[in-house]
């Protein structure tokens, strides 16, 4: 079992569609990122969250320290929020390195 | 702006040929990690490093070799005890506390 947990692996939305992506992790944890890979490879930080939750533009984070759990949410998406979403862990005794999850492929049809 | 430079962006390697990976930053940050990514797979590490002349592995480093002499730049060579080098690498850069910055990435592809 993946210390880092994402569900679903893929998913397809309408446009305008309201959208979470599930990240459950297994161990504990000083900071949680959300970040977003588009089709070229770069990747982009969207968050880093170690308690509550962050709002930026249309996407929203959470986290649930005692539960383990994030989501990430896309209000109101558009075709250019098709990307894969990738949730990763900074284990609190691990320094700074990441452990990733496999993502969430996210398509947003016009 | 500050960044992270990868570099080349496509890559092809004969089998049994060493090449290596560019990777530079102009962020200031202490830490710099490589990472490889392969189809339907998270994120692996490959090495790391936290501050300069010093290094550590990963979880996959067998076949790879990096080096930290300078704080701005973290190549990573691959060699040809690497079996499986096709793959997608990433090189990312962080400061305590604050968010990781990722490059580009390069693709590297054996012929």
């Amino acid at each position: 079992k993946n210390e880092v947990e994402q569900s679903p692996q893929n998913l397809t939305a309408q446009e305008g569609e309201f959208i979470t992506i599930n990240c459950s992790y297994s161990v504990g944890i000083s900071a949680l990122h959300w970040l977003q890979q588009h089709p070229g490879g770069g990747i982009v930080s969207l968050f880093m969250l170690s308690s509550g939750k962050k709002k930026h533009g249309r996407l929203i984070a959470t986290i649930n320290i005692q539960e383990k759990h994030s989501s990430l949410h896309i209000t109101a998406s558009h075709p250019r929020d098709s990307a894969v979403y990738i949730c990763a862990v900074r284990e609190g005794t691990s320094g700074s390195r990441l452990t990733f999850g496999e993502g969430t492929q996210l398509t947003v049809n016009p | 702006d500050g960044g992270i430079t990868q570099s080349p962006k496509y890559l092809f390697r004969k089998e049994g040929q060493n090449v290596t990976l560019s990777c530079e930053q102009n962020l200031n940050h202490d830490a710099m990690y490589w990472y490889r990514q392969d189809p339907g797979q998270g994120l692996r590490l490959i090495y790391y490093s936290q501050i300069v002349n010093d290094f550590q592995k990963g979880d996959i480093a067998e076949g790879y070799s990096v080096s930290r002499e300078k704080k701005e730049s973290f190549p990573l060579t691959v060699t040809s005890a690497q079996k499986n080098p096709t793959a997608f690498y990433l090189c990312a850069s962080s400061r305590q506390d604050y968010g990781y910055t990722f490059g580009s990435g390069t693709r590297l592809t054996v012929v």
